[in-house]
C-alpha cells in the first residue's frame, strides 16, 4: 500500500522568497514520485518526477525536489518565488515506474504575496 | 497535437439524473485513467482502461458508476442516479504506456449535483 502526506495545506510566501513544500511518502516497493501543479480551473501539469536515477530532480519553472530515502521525503523547492507560482501543488507516488494508479496527497495551496 | 480533452467542463445535474463525462485521450495514447477530486482532497484513482477493456476498476464505487473506452470514440464515465456526494471534479489522464512515461491530465469536468 502507498500513501502520501503533504505537510501544510496552505503555504504563504513573499515574492522572491524560498518556496518549500513538504511531501512524505510510504511505499512497500521502490517508489516513483511526482509533483504536479494545478492552476485554478485547470488540469494537473507535471512539474517533475523521480524515477530512481538522480536523487535531485530538476523540473519546470525553476522547481526541484530531492529524494531522501532515509527520511521517506520528496520535498519541492524553488529558490525565489514568483507571483505566477501561486497554485495548488500535489505530490504523488506510483510504483515500478508506473504512472498508473498514482496515489496523491491532499495538496498544498501556495500563495505568493507581493 | 491536442491535449487530453474532457467535456463538458461543467455539468449540473439534479439528484437522480444521469451524468456522462467524456474524455478524448491524446493522439496515440491507448491508456486512459479516471480520477476523482473531492473538495479539499487529493485525486483518487477510479479506473484504468485500455481500448475496449477495463484493466483496473478497484477505485470505482460499487454501484451507479461505470466506465468504458470503446474502439471508436472517447472514454465515458457514467454516473447513474447522481447524489449530492457525487459532486466533485473528475479528471481523465492518458498515456502511451504505463511505465516510464508521463500521464497527461485533462482540465477536468466539474460535476455539481443540486
Amino acid at each position: 500500500a502507498q500513501s502520501v502526506t503533504q505537510l501544510g495545506s496552505h503555504v504563504s510566501v513573499s515574492e522572491g522568497a524560498l518556496v518549500l513544500l513538504r511531501c512524505n511518502y510510504s511505499s512497500s516497493v521502490p517508489p516513483y514520485l511526482f509533483w504536479y501543479v494545478q492552476y485554478p480551473n485547470q488540469g494537473l501539469q507535471l512539474l517533475l518526477k523521480y524515477t530512481s536515477a538522480a536523487t535531485l530532480v530538476k523540473g519546470i519553472n525553476g522547481f526541484e525536489a530531492e529524494f531522501k530515502k532515509s527520511e521517506t521525503s520528496f520535498h519541492l523547492t524553488k529558490p525565489s518565488a514568483h507571483m505566477s507560482d501561486a497554485a495548488e501543488y500535489f505530490c504523488a507516488v506510483g510504483s515500478g515506474g508506473s504512472n498508473y494508479k498514482l496515489t496523491f496527497g491532499k495538496g498544498t495551496l501556495l500563495t505568493v504575496n507581493p | 497535437n491536442a491535449g487530453v480533452m474532457q467535456n463538458p467542463r461543467h455539468l449540473v445535474r439534479r439528484r437522480g439524473q444521469e451524468a456522462r463525462l467524456r474524455c478524448s485521450p491524446m493522439k496515440g495514447h491507448s491508456h486512459v485513467y479516471w480520477y476523482r477530486q473531492l473538495p479539499e482532497e487529493g485525486l483518487k484513482f477510479m479506473v484504468y482502461l485500455q481500448k475496449e477493456n477495463i484493466i483496473d476498476e478497484s477505485g470505482m464505487p460499487k454501484e451507479r458508476f461505470s466506465a468504458e473506452f470503446p474502439k471508436e470514440g472517447p472514454s465515458i464515465l457514467r454516473i447513474q442516479q447522481v447524489v449530492r456526494g457525487d459532486s466533485a471534479a473528475y479528471f481523465c489522464a492518458s498515456s502511451s504506456l504505463t511505465v516510464n512515461t508521463e500521464a497527461f491530465f485533462g482540465q477536468g469536468t466539474r460535476l455539481t449535483v443540486v
